[in-house]
């Protein structure tokens, strides 16, 4: 149990267009999500955390507008990252939480290349 | 707030042996969760076993334990009979007990190879 899916695994966009990347809780429903953004050779940099039906959380220095998370249901969050730029190329990782548990569960992660 | 530091950015162990990762963290919070996280070269962050702290006996997942020293706010994580498939980044974190959601803080990592 405990599974975790995001779509897409990868996806190379130009710039200016808006990307929008899935985070699915497959086998429980998360009532919190999470959204990371990872460097290479780096440790995971929260984005933001996602509660169902109200609106995310962003961490200081994280644009709301360019970053934008909807969490409408208990099993689904998404990112979108709107107007993408070269600089917003990353490796995008989500993770849930069981309503009440201590433990984050990951996806599997997006590659995201802007042109 | 909440720091976790991994003081080994990178170890290696030959296939079949022993190895320690460290971890040190400080929190304000009386009761809270630790958590080692794998990551492996296909950077899927994989749950590798998780400690709390109210807890005094160390958690055990196979070949993986940790040395919890609450007093030291230590969290190491012992790996034994290393096998190939442990090469990867491992992640110490912690949230604290008292209102879970909150956010993981996760340390540096420490990547770890291990050699046949």
């Amino acid at each position: 149990g405990a599974v975790v899916s995001q779509h897409p695994s990868w996806v190379i966009c130009k710039s200016g267009t808006s990307v929008k990347i899935e985070c699915r809780s497959l086998d429980f429903q998360a009532t919190t999500m999470f959204w990371y953004r990872q460097f290479p050779k780096q440790s995971l940099m929260l984005m933001a955390t996602s509660n169902e039906g109200s609106k995310a959380t962003y961490e200081q220095g994280v644009e709301k507008d360019k970053f934008l998370i909807n969490h409408a249901s208990l099993t689904l969050s998404t990112l979108t990252v709107t107007s993408a730029h070269p600089e917003d190329s990353s490796f995008y990782i989500c993770s849930a939480r069981r309503g009440g548990g201590e433990t984050q569960y990951f996806g599997p992660g997006t590659r995201l290349l802007v042109l | 707030a909440q720091t976790v530091t991994q003081s080994q950015p990178e170890m290696s162990v030959q296939e079949a042996e022993t190895v320690t990762l460290s971890c040190t963290y400080d929190t304000s919070e009386s009761n809270y969760y630790l958590f080692w996280y794998k990551q492996p070269p296909s950077r899927q962050m994989i749950l590798v076993i998780r400690q709390e702290a109210y807890k005094q006996q160390n958690a055990t997942e196979n070949r993986f334990s940790v040395n919890f020293q609450k007093a030291a706010k230590s969290f190491s994580l012992k790996i034994s009979d290393s096998q190939l498939g442990d090469t990867a980044m491992y992640f110490c974190a912690l949230v604290p007990r008292k209102n879970a959601g909150n956010m993981l803080t996760f340390g540096g990592g420490t990547r770890l190879m291990v050699k046949p």
